[in-house]
């Protein structure tokens, strides 16, 4: 079974400063894809960042990056230089390559950037 | 980029009655659609994925009798709430996902349903 736990349900962090949101997970499967979500008040899923398993590098995206340690299952997601506009809750999900390719989503993690 | 959307963006019925949702891949074609539901403050639970031209595969504890899935061609599937009762009040989302598009699953807008 495949598993996503974001232990954080929410998260302070000043303007400007860089923040870093949990994720760990679970699966049998020899490959997979994580992933990350914006989701702001509107309610849209807002794609930030990709990780395969198999990727040698950390995934970037901009002031986005992904912590990715492979023996520790987890895939944490860093943001740098917050802005008040990343205030929103943030998913972790994951993709197994068996069982339909379905997506799972842990909990979120609710950020608030203050000013 | 790719694009999907859904219609209605959000629908207010009465208790006993069909809501039908549409997920629409507009400028690719999405041969697996997935259907998820959220609540207040949750996270976003897979109710069912549908493959084009066969029929849907639904999480456990998801009733295929309540929650009609329909996806009849490569760029439309319909969510198809059927005798509406006020705990089916949630958010859908629909997400789609292109056989040459590799992994990424490209997310609608979202449903928001109320039953009264």
């Amino acid at each position: 079974a495949q598993k996503i736990t974001q232990t954080q349900p929410g998260m302070f962090v000043q303007e400007k400063e860089a923040v870093t949101l949990d994720c760990t997970y679970d699966t049998s499967d020899p490959s997979y894809g994580l992933f990350w979500y914006k989701q702001p008040s509107s309610g849209e899923m807002i794609f930030l960042i990709y990780q395969g398993s198999y990727d040698q590098q950390n995934a970037t995206e901009g002031r986005y990056s992904l912590n990715f340690q492979k023996a520790r299952k987890s895939a944490n997601l860093v943001i740098s230089a917050s802005q008040l506009g990343d205030s929103a809750m943030y998913f972790c999900a994951m993709r197994g390559n068996t069982g339909g390719f379905k997506t799972i989503f842990g909990a979120g993690t609710r950020l608030f950037v203050k000013a | 980029g790719a694009v999907v959307s859904q219609h209605p963006s959000w629908v207010i019925c009465k208790s006993g009655t069909s809501v039908k949702i549409e997920c629409r891949s507009l400028d690719f074609q999405a041969t697996t659609m997935f259907w998820y539901r959220q609540f207040p403050k949750q996270s976003l639970m897979l109710m069912a994925t549908s493959n084009e031209g066969s029929k849907a595969t639904y999480e456990q504890g998801v009733e295929k009798d309540k929650f009609l899935i329909n996806h009849a061609s490569l760029t439309l599937s319909t969510l198809t709430v059927t005798s509406a009762h006020p705990e089916d009040s949630s958010f859908y989302i629909c997400s789609a996902k292109s056989g040459s598009r590799g992994d990424e699953q490209f997310f609608g807008p979202g449903t928001r349903l109320t039953v009264l």
